[in-house]
């Protein structure tokens, strides 16, 4: 069954700790994106990468860090560095071809006290 | 840089009723558009898109678009909506050289009384 898994769900840390946000990819994507989710503030773009071992921040990359090393996984990395770590973060996937949609996983909600 | 700006933040209706969520883009360059919805507890996924040709594109369930290049417009349509299309909806814009960027909207929630 091809999909995007996100782990895990629900994410708690106490500020001042880096936490690592899980996303793997069955579907062969070449393309991983990492957006984060906020009320009022749709969906904003923290780092792409359009094939492994190469990434790209997006607009809001700061306090935030990634690695592509296989084509299956692009784990993010909240640092303490963010200020305002607590949100919704989405994982997404784009095939090749030139129209090919986002494929979105089921999101991880981070909670930071 | 890209930026799209959704007019509406939360709108309210009742079945049967019609649907037009705005939608405007800024990019320096052609375009391709998306509208993408997220059902409560659901997943993000695509609703429609254009790329090019006929500026009136036709989603899923009965949802359709129309790109106006003069107003760099996207706006999302439902002649009657149902209970069902309570979800909210995000439009997003990638420029044509740059497609594995795509900047969204601030989203639009939707709720539709029975």
């Amino acid at each position: 069954d091809g999909g995007i898994t996100q782990s895990p769900k629900y994410l708690f840390r106490k500020e001042g700790q880096n936490v690592t946000l899980s996303c793997e990819q069955n579907l062969n994507h070449d393309a991983m994106y990492w957006y984060r989710q906020d009320p009022g503030q749709g969906l904003r773009l923290i780092y792409y990468s359009q094939i492994v071992n190469d990434f790209q921040k997006g607009d809001i990359a700061e306090g935030y860090s990634v690695s592509r090393e296989k084509k299956e996984s692009f784990p993010l990395t909240v640092t303490s560095a963010q200020k305002n770590p607590t949100a919704f973060y989405l994982c997404a996937t784009k095939g090749g071809s030139y129209n090919s949609p986002l494929h979105f996983g089921n999101g991880t909600r981070l909670t930071v006290t | 840089a890209q930026s799209v700006s959704q007019h509406n933040h939360h709108v309210i209706l009742s079945e049967a009723a019609s649907l037009e969520l705005g939608c405007n883009y800024s990019y320096g360059g052609t375009v391709n558009l998306f509208w993408y919805v997220q059902y409560p507890g659901q997943h993000l996924q695509l609703l429609l898109k254009y790329f090019s040709g006929d500026p009136l594109v036709k989603g899923i369930k009965g949802f359709e678009a129309e790109f106006i290049k003069s107003k760099f417009s996207f706006n999302l349509r439902k002649p009657s909506v149902q209970w069902s299309d309570t979800a909210e909806y995000f439009c997003a814009v990638t420029g044509v050289h740059n497609d594995y960027k795509l900047s969204f909207g601030a989203g639009t929630t939707v709720t539709v009384r029975a």
